[in-house]
């Protein structure tokens, strides 16, 4: 069965700096792991999803990476700004189309201005 | 604008009531779930459907039930047998089941036992 885990569960920063979110999955046999952000009362928005064939996606100062024998994915965030304070939420879908995805429980950043 | 419409945005209920959480797409998408999420604990599948007509249970669907009459709407009722409903509960939608791709959440509804 696969698990998901996001460590550290908060995570609080000054502004401008570079930082790097981390998620595990125990399973290597993925479709895809998904990375999404959560503000506070409100839903989930995708930001990236890397496929299994891939090993980084990018999008602005967002920058996803996968390694699927080791079983990790990270989040890196340049330039870091208080606007990116947010829960950030990693998730992975399996092959099956039956399947569901798995979420990890999320890291809670705070950027300090 | 396409999206999902989850209503209402607060509610209570007092002990032994069932209530129905309301979650409408307008995307198109096949499928459609109910996550419900707990502080710390990050999302938990409730119900999915991959199809109208047809739905399976995900990992805690004791004490909830769902119906997919329409293509756009995946309601959720949280019956009084589920003895700790206090939560926040978000529908997403995807075109197809399981992969993960285009999945898009409502803003949730926020679910309070008075």
């Amino acid at each position: 069965k696969q698990e998901v885990t996001q460590i550290p569960a908060a995570l609080s920063v000054p502004e401008g700096e570079n930082l790097v979110l981390n998620c595990s999955f125990t399973d290597s046999a993925i479709y895809n792991l998904q990375w999404f952000r959560q503000d506070p009362g409100k839903g989930l928005t995708s930001l990236l999803l890397i496929q299994s064939s891939q090993r980084e996606q990018t999008s602005g100062r967002l920058n996803a990476s996968l390694d699927k024998s080791s079983g990790r994915s990270t989040l890196y965030i340049a330039a870091s700004q208080p606007g990116d304070s947010a829960t950030y939420l990693c998730a992975a879908s399996g092959y099956s189309s039956a399947s569901k995805i798995i979420f990890g429980s999320g890291t809670r950043l705070s950027i300090r201005p | 604008d396409g999206g999902i419409t989850q209503s209402p945005k607060y509610l209570f209920r007092k002990e032994g009531q069932n209530v129905t959480l309301s979650c409408e797409q307008n995307l198109n998408h096949d499928a459609m779930y109910w996550y419900r999420q707990d502080p710390g604990q990050g999302l938990r599948l409730i119900y999915y459907s991959q199809i109208v007509n047809d739905f399976q249970k995900g990992d805690i669907a004791e004490g909830y039930s769902v119906s997919r009459e329409k293509k756009e709407s995946f309601p959720l009722t949280v019956t009084s047998a589920q003895k700790n409903p206090t939560a926040f509960y978000l529908c997403a939608s995807s075109p197809e089941g399981g992969t993960g791709y285009g999945y898009t959440f409502g803003s949730g509804t926020r679910l309070t036992v008075v």
